[in-house]
């Protein structure tokens, strides 16, 4: 299953609301992630089944959507929220990923 | 605190074979799932495959062929083979813990190695 994310680059600024969408090439039911990584760490998990928020995550990251469109919400960014993030389906063997949204200051 | 460590050698030559262990330490390595992804440098991620501490492993198709996973639980380590290796093999190689109540989803990751593939 191919995914695809867009934008695959943007410029915000601390307390805009950022919207990040995640589309698979044929349906995922609710078995998607979304992954924030920084440069030099390890992909930190954000959300998984589509909109369930991993415990710790902040509540500004929301996600939305099933089969095989999907969003990842950041209400009211924040200066350590400059990253790239990443869409994972779950539903078909092997787990894939997008491309990747890259997220810098505006 | 379970925590996950990668090891082995950063440079590998081409055509030889890339050898990763993952140690977890603070923690049994039993009754867990792990996998291991990777992520050539400035690129996306790629799922390599999991292996569960009894030895059963899953591999992605695309790396199936030439790739082994092993785990030893008398060391606390699980590990990587990856024969036959290209350029197309340097990336940084995370392993992680899979969580027991949401399947696929890690709840537990290593910091990442790199390697790379030159002669």
């Amino acid at each position: 299953i191919q995914l695809t994310q867009s934008p695959s680059s943007l410029s915000a600024s601390v307390g805009d609301r950022v919207t990040i969408t995640c589309r698979a090439s044929q349906g995922v039911s609710s078995y998607l992630a979304w992954y924030q990584q920084k440069p030099g760490k390890a992909p930190k998990l954000l959300i998984y089944a589509a909109s369930t928020l991993e415990s710790g995550v902040p509540s500004r990251f929301s996600g939305s959507g099933s089969g095989t469109d999907f969003t990842l919400t950041i209400s009211g960014l924040q200066p350590e929220d400059f990253a790239t993030y990443y869409c994972q389906q779950l539903n078909s063997y092997p787990p894939t990923f997008g491309p990747g949204t890259k997220v810098d200051i505006k | 605190q379970v925590q996950l460590q990668e090891s082995g050698p950063g440079l590998v030559k081409p055509s030889e074979t890339l050898s990763l262990t993952c140690t977890v330490s603070g923690g049994s390595i039993s009754g867990y799932y792990y996998f291991w992804i990777r992520q050539p440098p400035g690129k996306g991620l790629e799922w390599i495959g999991y292996i569960y501490y009894t030895g059963s492993t899953n591999y992605n198709p695309s790396l199936k062929g030439r790739l082994t996973m092993s785990v030893d639980t008398s060391k606390n380590q699980f590990s990587l083979k990856l024969r036959s290796v290209t350029a197309a093999d340097t990336a940084v190689y995370y392993c992680a813990r899979i969580n027991r109540e949401q399947w696929l989803i890690p709840d537990c990751w290593g910091q990442g190695t790199l390697v790379t593939v030159s002669s």
